[in-house]
Order: C-alpha cells, then sequence, then structure tokens
C-alpha cells in the first residue's frame, strides 16, 4: 500500500491564482481530512469527509473547497489564493465503523506559498 | 466542541532523562486519545494511542496515562535519546464526533 499520498509536494502561486491539491489514499478508508500546518503552529482542520459524497467544514473553511467524489479521493480546491494561505497542507485519513475509531494516517504534505 | 490543552511547549531535556508532556480536555465523552511525533519536515506519525477504558497503555520507552475523572492525559518518555527531538502532539475524540481536536504541540529537544 502506498497510503496517503499527495501531489504536488511544493507549490508557488500569485494572489489571487486558484489550484487544486490532490490526495490520494488506498486503505479504503472512509473518513478523509484536510489540515493546515502554519509554521511552528499546530494542526487546523480545513474540512473533512466520512464518506464519498459527503463533507463538512472543519475550524477553518473560509477560502477552500472540497469534494468526495470516490472513496479513495478528496482534493482540496482553493480559490483567490491569498497570502494567508501559505501553509503546509497535510490530507490524512482513518477507518471507523461501528463507532470504533482508529488512527489517523497522514500523508507527506503540500508546501504551499502564496505570493 | 472538544478543546485540548498542551503543556509545556517547549521541553529541554539531557539524553537519558524522562520527558512528560500533559494535555488536558474538556469533552467528558471523548473516548480516543492518540499522541502524534513530527519530525521536522516531516508528516505526524501516530506513536501511541489509550481509549477511554484502560488507564495507562506502554510501549517499550513510551507510556500514556489518562485520568478520566480529572479529563487529562500524559506522555512519558524514558530514557530519552537523540532521536526523540521533535514535535509531540495529543489530540482528543468525542465518541459522538469524526474528527479529532489537537493540542497545540509540544517541541522536544533531547540534549546529547
Amino acid at each position: 500500500n502506498a497510503g496517503v499520498t499527495q501531489t504536488p509536494k511544493f507549490r508557488i502561486l500569485k494572489i489571487g491564482q486558484s489550484m487544486t491539491l490532490q490526495c490520494t489514499q488506498d486503505m479504503n478508508h472512509n473518513y478523509m481530512y484536510w489540515y493546515r500546518q502554519d509554521p511552528g503552529m499546530g494542526l487546523k482542520l480545513i474540512y473533512y469527509s466520512v464518506g464519498a459524497g459527503i463533507t463538512d467544514k472543519g475550524e477553518v473553511p473560509n477560502g477552500y473547497n472540497v469534494s468526495r467524489s470516490t472513496t479513495e479521493d478528496f482534493p482540496l480546491r482553493l480559490e483567490l489564493a491569498a497570502p494567508s494561505q501559505t501553509s503546509v497542507y497535510f490530507c490524512a485519513s482513518s477507518y471507523s465503523q461501528g463507532g470504533s475509531y482508529n488512527e489517523q494516517f497522514f500523508g507527506p504534505g503540500t508546501r504551499l506559498t502564496v505570493l | 466542541g472538544e478543546n485540548v490543552e498542551q503543556h509545556p511547549s517547549t521541553l529541554s531535556v539531557q539524553e537519558g532523562d524522562s520527558a512528560v508532556i500533559k494535555c488536558t480536555y474538556s469533552d467528558s465523552a471523548s473516548n480516543y486519545f492518540p499522541w502524534y511525533k513530527q519530525e521536522l519536515g516531516k508528516r505526524p506519525q501516530l506513536i501511541i494511542d489509550i481509549r477511554s477504558n484502560v488507564g495507562e497503555k506502554k510501549d517499550q520507552r513510551i507510556a500514556v496515562t489518562l485520568n478520566k475523572t480529572a479529563k487529562h492525559f500524559s506522555l512519558h518518555i524514558t530514557e530519552t535519546q537523540p532521536e526523540d527531538s521533535a514535535v509531540y502532539f495529543c489530540a482528543a475524540r468525542p465518541s459522538n464526533d469524526y474528527k479529532l481536536s489537537f493540542g497545540a504541540g509540544t517541541t522536544v529537544t533531547v540534549r546529547a
């Protein structure tokens, strides 16, 4: 298993540009998450999904959109990039069934700079 | 929602000494408490977790303790080594929620 993969690894955007961060997992996990981590800070949840076709906002969703058309993929869309969106973005996934909850596996991250 | 506080924010220890990081949580319904380690420039990785039906869990040099009454849990690292230097995050998950709430992180530096 490749686990959770993210592309690209690095990206520089100009203010106002848009882009999609890709996330794919091959573990058949039902839950997927997007976090951002600012330098020297903790993880802030942007969006999450509990299954294909179901998404919900986390604590910092403004300026982002997501979709979950398949179990494997959970892309994050940035519209009208702003310098405040400069951060490292982590995708994560986990499997939950019957009320039990298991480890979140993280992807390698995408380092985004908006200039 | 759940609120997780983590202390200290930085911790410097001599190699071979022990390190302890403490977290408190607000939601008494939380039942899952993982600890993640993040090395510089890397992704967070789970090092140990504990569920609310257990008071303590050990894995070699690391252990986690949980006090449900006081709503706090702690990570203990014994015989610290240079490779233990990293940022450590605690987290908590309420039983009726799909997501984790993370603490702000503790930067641990092990001095040789």
